[in-house]
């Protein structure tokens, strides 16, 4: 399976929201509803964001809200913060018990 | 809390078999609502899902890694490990473990990640 498609980069000013797309196939994103959104700061460990497509975990801002438009999942952040700033990846279920990540996206809070 | 930490050779040879530990504490391998994953992220580059493995020793593997992966659990250690066999540079990344979640098919926690580096 082929990584799913995000932007490199997106930016914004503090207190904006920005959203971040990823895009599959109709073999994965558009196939199930088990798209997940992972928050990763360089040399942290990655963190769980959103999950089911648009659920939160507990402890998770609720400024993080994801949504699900055929084959094309996105990741929105509302009232941008600082501590935003990270790469931000979105999994997909690929069937066959199989996932597939997206190519990450660089959120600059400018 | 649940935490994982890897384990490992920073240092690998081409051609050679790279293999990681991920040591789980604050809960058990043998529970079974969970799967326990490895990712991958090569320098510059992002996330790769590899496998995953259950208590009972099924494993799942990214279909291009397959023929070079095993994914194994120890309860008795509470761990689970990586072999990844003939080994080249592109197998060079930071290797995370996880725990997967069946109920929500999401990953979580992360261990914090190992450099592995694949040279002569």
């Amino acid at each position: 399976q082929s990584a799913l498609t995000q932007p490199a980069s997106v930016s914004g000013s503090p207190g904006q929201s920005i959203t971040i797309s990823c895009t599959g196939t109709s073999s994965d994103v558009g196939n199930y509803n088990l798209v997940s959104w992972y928050q990763h700061h360089p040399g942290k460990a990655p963190k769980l964001m959103v999950y089911e497509g648009s659920k939160r975990p507990s402890g998770v801002s609720n400024r993080f809200s994801g949504s699900k438009s055929g084959n094309t999942a996105s990741l929105t952040i509302s009232g941008l913060q600082a501590e935003d700033e990270a790469d931000y990846y979105c999994c997909s279920y690929a069937g066959s018990s199989a996932y597939v990540f997206g190519t990450g996206t660089k959120v600059t809070v400018l | 809390q649940v935490q994982l930490q890897e384990s490992g050779p920073g240092l690998v040879k081409p051609s050679e078999t790279l293999s990681l530990t991920c040591t789980v504490s604050g809960g058990s391998v043998s529970s079974g609502s969970y799967y326990w994953s490895w990712m991958r992220q090569p320098p510059g580059k992002g996330l790769e899902w590899i496998g995953y493995v259950y208590y009972s020793g099924s494993s799942y593997y990214d279909p291009s890694l397959k023929s070079r992966v095993t994914i194994s659990v120890d309860t008795s250690k509470n761990q689970f490990s990586l072999k990844l066999s003939s080994v080249t540079a592109a197998d060079t990344a930071v290797y995370y473990c996880a725990r997967f979640l069946t109920a929500t098919a999401g990953f979580d926690p992360w261990g914090q990640g190992t450099l592995v580096t694949v040279s002569s």
